[in-house]
């Protein structure tokens, strides 16, 4: 199986800070991974597909970057509503994996 | 507008049987996945499988293989996820999702398992 790991697994921040949260994957898995954001008590909803493609919808504060290892999902200015925690999702092999998630706080 | 709609919560005790539902509707249901995701309380999200309605290929993760069932009613549109003998780590919320790269998801099912 592909082992995704997340840092850093939480942060605080300000409102307005630029936030970068890094997703490493086991093996190259080329662009194939996802970045999902969870609310509590809330299905998650995906951001970001392929590594940097945005999801319709999702404000262009929100981006990704990186391939074959490593990635990013960058928030360029932090909003009240962004506080949640975040997921990168691998779709290279089967079993897919989830990275063990950031939680972002406020500081 | 694309809609996975899941069956309500489930309080059951341990040994008991479950199954659980995810009704699509506004899209294709035959020609996507369907995956199944568990989250356990205060933790992460777990990948358990993927099925493809229109022939029910289904490939599980190793860590739910044996556990659990996945299957498919093509003709009311509708994915399923089911125990035969539930045990107390199985209490935890279910969600279904769309597609081989999980688009969209269900509202998820919490499912307890309980003395």
């Amino acid at each position: 199986d592909i082992q995704m790991t997340q840092s850093p697994s939480s942060l605080s921040a300000s409102v307005g800070d630029r936030v970068t949260i890094t997703c490493r994957a086991s093996q190259g898995i080329r662009n194939d991974l996802d970045w999902y954001q969870q609310k509590p008590g809330k299905a998650p909803k995906r951001l970001v597909y392929e590594a940097s493609s945005l999801q319709s919808g999702v404000p262009s504060r929100f981006s990704g970057s990186g391939s074959g290892t490593e990635f990013t999902l960058t928030i360029s200015s932090l909003q009240p509503e962004d506080f949640a925690t975040y997921y990168c999702l691998q779709h290279n092999t089967y079993p897919r994996t989830f990275g063990p998630g950031t939680r972002v706080d406020i500081k | 507008e694309v809609q996975l709609v899941q069956s309500g919560a489930e309080v059951k005790k341990p040994g008991e049987s479950l199954k659980i539902s995810c009704k699509g509707s506004g899209y294709s249901f035959t020609t996507y996945w369907i995956g199944w995701v568990r989250q356990m309380p205060g933790k992460g999200l777990e990948w358990m499988g993927i099925i493809y309605p229109g022939d029910s290929d289904t490939r599980y993760s190793p860590s739910f293989q044996g556990q659990v069932t996945m299957s498919v009613d093509k003709s009311i549109s509708t994915a399923y996820l089911q125990w035969s003998s539930l045990k107390a780590s199985d209490s935890a919320m279910y969600y279904c999702a769309r597609g081989a790269t999980i688009d969209y998801w269900g509202q998820g099912t919490l499912v307890t398992v309980s003395s």
